[in-house]
């Protein structure tokens, strides 16, 4: 079955871009059927959706961070990628990639992983 | 586009039911029959439990169920277990394009 696996560094310093993959297992990456998307929880609180890229390699933005984020795929390697630029300690939180089908709901997760803003 | 309101918390005891609100504007919750609805106990992913307002995907207990009312959705666990406290977070299709989430709810079982 499909699995998603993020990956990137665990700690980011202030003003910095942070930067994560996510590897796409057990099925193709270019799918019509699904979306892939960037999703973020600090810890103790509530999910925040960052944004999604379609198939087709165009994309959509949580309109709080879209002057700061870029989401980009990478088909051959079956992988997508988050860049969020001039982190504060606010964007310390666990990051999750995930599949979203037609963009309606989040059908599967990645397990996650806490990216900590800090000097 | 501002987060969904949940209650912070609900609790009910072993074998009752219980609902959790979410609660959003005619933008996001109603305007479109896209909400969802997310299981998550701590340290681990959430799970999808409901989509498109009432549906349960395959594996998941005919226990939840969920309905919506203006521009109020409903997530309602009957005969609660154990297993069913966790964090809870409602999602919906907010129109160009976004998805907006909830606050989550507590739920504890008594």
């Amino acid at each position: 079955q499909v699995q998603l696996q993020e990956s990137g560094p665990g700690l980011v310093k202030p003003s910095q871009t942070l930067s994560l993959t996510c590897t796409v297992s057990g099925g193709s990456i270019s799918s019509g059927s699904y979306y892939w998307s960037w999703i973020r929880q600090p810890a103790g609180k509530g999910l925040e959706w960052i944004g999604r890229i379609y198939p087709s390699g165009s994309t959509s933005y949580n309109p709080s961070l879209k002057s700061r984020v870029t989401i980009s795929v990478d088909t051959s390697k079956n992988q997508f990628s988050l860049k969020l630029t001039s982190v504060t300690a606010a964007d310390t939180a666990v990051y999750y990639c995930a599949r979203e089908h037609y963009g309606d709901y989040v059908d599967l997760w990645g397990r996650g992983t806490l990216v900590t803003v800090s000097s | 586009q501002s987060a969904l309101t949940q209650p912070a918390s609900v609790s009910g005891s072993l074998g009752q039911s219980i609902t959790i609100s979410c609660t959003g504007t005619n933008s996001d919750v109603g305007r479109y029959n896209l909400v969802s609805w997310y299981q998550q106990h701590p340290g681990k992913a959430p799970k999808l439990m409901i989509h498109e307002g009432s549906k349960r995907p395959s594996g998941v207990s005919n226990r939840f169920s969920a309905s919506k009312s203006g521009n109020t959705a409903s997530l309602t666990i009957s005969g609660l277990q154990a297993e069913d406290e966790a964090d809870y977070y409602c999602c919906s299709y907010a129109g160009s394009s976004t998805l907006v989430f909830g606050g989550g709810t507590k739920l504890t079982v008594l």
